[in-house]
């Protein structure tokens, strides 16, 4: 079936840490890959996207790159500000499926000044 | 901007109740998710609806039914509520069922059933 995983968390940075949530997925297709982002008290909010091998989505500081070899898409972000504190989530989607989303289980961010 | 607007943020129900959640999107899009958010679960797929009266179950959709009447409005209700309904209740919408429609959320309604 198709599934996303996530690295466990709550993961607990210092401002200015370099930052990687690790993400993977098993899919019978050719997805395309998202990262949306939740902060405190708020809904989903689209981050950034991949539709493609080798594509590199990227938004306010944060990239993550498709690796169709390692099926992984890891969320990267150079120095990380105490308003990243929030719940990320690495998502799939698949031309068959409709527009489905299938989102892994979300990675808790704190940062810490 | 699109706006996706959900009736309650907050909500507390008994088991057994009748319960109404009201999704509202202001961008005329084809297309309304419902989904439960659960912690170390991420979230799964309830229901969702391409068109006025249509809709299509989702992943877990057992306990729950849905209505959309008019294309702005998606509604989620849970027949006779249960304890283990208690959850995060999001909805989203978008513009069509191609991968590249960015699905938009509204804030959830966090749902205790006592």
């Amino acid at each position: 079936g198709n599934s996303v995983t996530q690295m466990e968390g709550p993961v607990t940075l210092s401002e200015e840490a370099f930052l990687t949530i690790n993400c993977t997925y098993t899919a019978t297709g050719y997805p395309s890959l998202f990262w949306y982002v939740q902060y405190p008290g708020e809904g989903l909010q689209l981050l950034l996207k991949a539709t493609k091998a080798d594509d590199k989505g990227s938004n306010k500081g944060f990239e993550a790159t498709y690796r169709k070899e390692t099926t992984s898409f890891h969320l990267e972000k150079g120095s990380v500000q105490v308003s990243d504190s929030a719940v990320y989530f690495c998502a799939l989607i698949l031309y068959n499926q409709g527009g489905k989303l299938i989102f892994g289980q979300g990675t808790e961010l704190s940062v810490k000044p | 901007d699109v706006k996706v607007t959900q009736s309650s943020r907050y909500l507390v129900k008994r088991t057994g109740e009748k319960v109404f959640l009201e999704c509202v999107q202001d961008m005329d899009h084809e297309n309304m998710f419902w989904y439960r958010q659960d912690p170390g679960l991420g979230l799964r797929l309830i229901y969702f609806s391409y068109d006025v009266k249509m809709k299509e179950k989702g992943d877990i959709p057992e306990g729950y039914s849905v209505s959309r009447e008019k294309k702005e409005r998606f509604s989620l209700i849970l027949e006779s509520a249960s304890t283990n309904q208690t959850s995060m209740y999001l909805c989203a919408s978008s513009l069509g069922t191609g991968v590249l429609n960015e699905q938009f959320f509204g804030p959830g309604t966090r749902l205790t059933v006592l």
